[in-house]
């Protein structure tokens, strides 16, 4: 049964620091992988998509990278500021589901100004 | 509609009502997914939708949860006489092709059951 695992839980940075969110999972046969933002109270905004086949996908301050083979993926995010503030989730499609996916607990983000 | 819109957002019920949740998906977009997320929890799967298909209804707690999508666009979980543990926000994700694709989430309905 494929896990989803996101380290750390929290992370609290001052403004301006470039950092990296972790995401691993137990079983490589994905499909794709993404990552979300969620607001308080709020939904979830998709960030980046990365299938498969790709190792990376990028979208202004945003990095993600994708190993397969190793079962984990980061998302760098540059010049980091309060606005980015929020939990981020990573999110898995395995090979041979219908199209759900499988979310990790995600990572609380606490930008200081 | 721009996005994923749903209704109501916030609802209260006591123990052994029934509630009904509504999904308004991104216009044209054919699977459609329903997932629960529990305080402090990431997202659970709970029934796809292609089109007006039920294909996947895994993730689904107990036999008095039902969905629908009776004309492959608009979407209803129903919830039976409900327990405190359905207490939690309730997502509702549409993608444009058949299974796989970018997910775009709509903002929740978070149901108290007191």
């Amino acid at each position: 049964k494929q896990e989803v695992t996101q380290i750390p839980a929290a992370l609290s940075v001052p403004e301006g620091e470039n950092l990296v969110l972790n995401c691993s999972f137990t079983d490589s046969a994905i499909y794709n992988l993404q990552w979300f933002r969620q607001d308080p109270g709020k939904g979830l905004t998709s960030l980046l998509l990365i299938q498969s086949s790709q190792r990376e996908q990028t979208s202004g301050r945003l990095n993600a990278s994708l190993d397969k083979s190793s079962g984990r993926s980061t998302l760098y995010i540059a010049a980091s500021q309060p606005g980015d503030s929020a939990t981020y989730l990573c999110a898995v499609r395995d090979g041979g589901s219908q199209g759900n996916l499988i979310f990790g607990k995600g990572t609380k983000l606490s930008v200081k100004p | 509609g721009a996005g994923v819109s749903q209704s109501p957002r916030y609802k209260v019920a006591k123990r052994g009502q029934d509630v009904a949740l509504r999904c308004d998906p991104i216009s044209g977009h054919v699977s459609l997914f329903w997932y629960q997320q529990a305080l402090g929890q990431g997202p659970e799967f709970l029934t796809y939708f292609q089109n007006e298909a039920q294909l996947d209804k895994s993730g689904l707690p107990s036999d008095r949860f039902f969905a629908e999508r009776p004309e492959g666009s608009v979407s209803t979980l129903k919830i039976q006489r409900t327990q405190q543990e359905d207490s939690a926000v309730y997502l509702c994700a549409s993608s444009l092709g058949a299974g796989g694709g970018e997910q775009f989430f709509g903002p929740g309905t978070r149901l108290t059951v007191l």
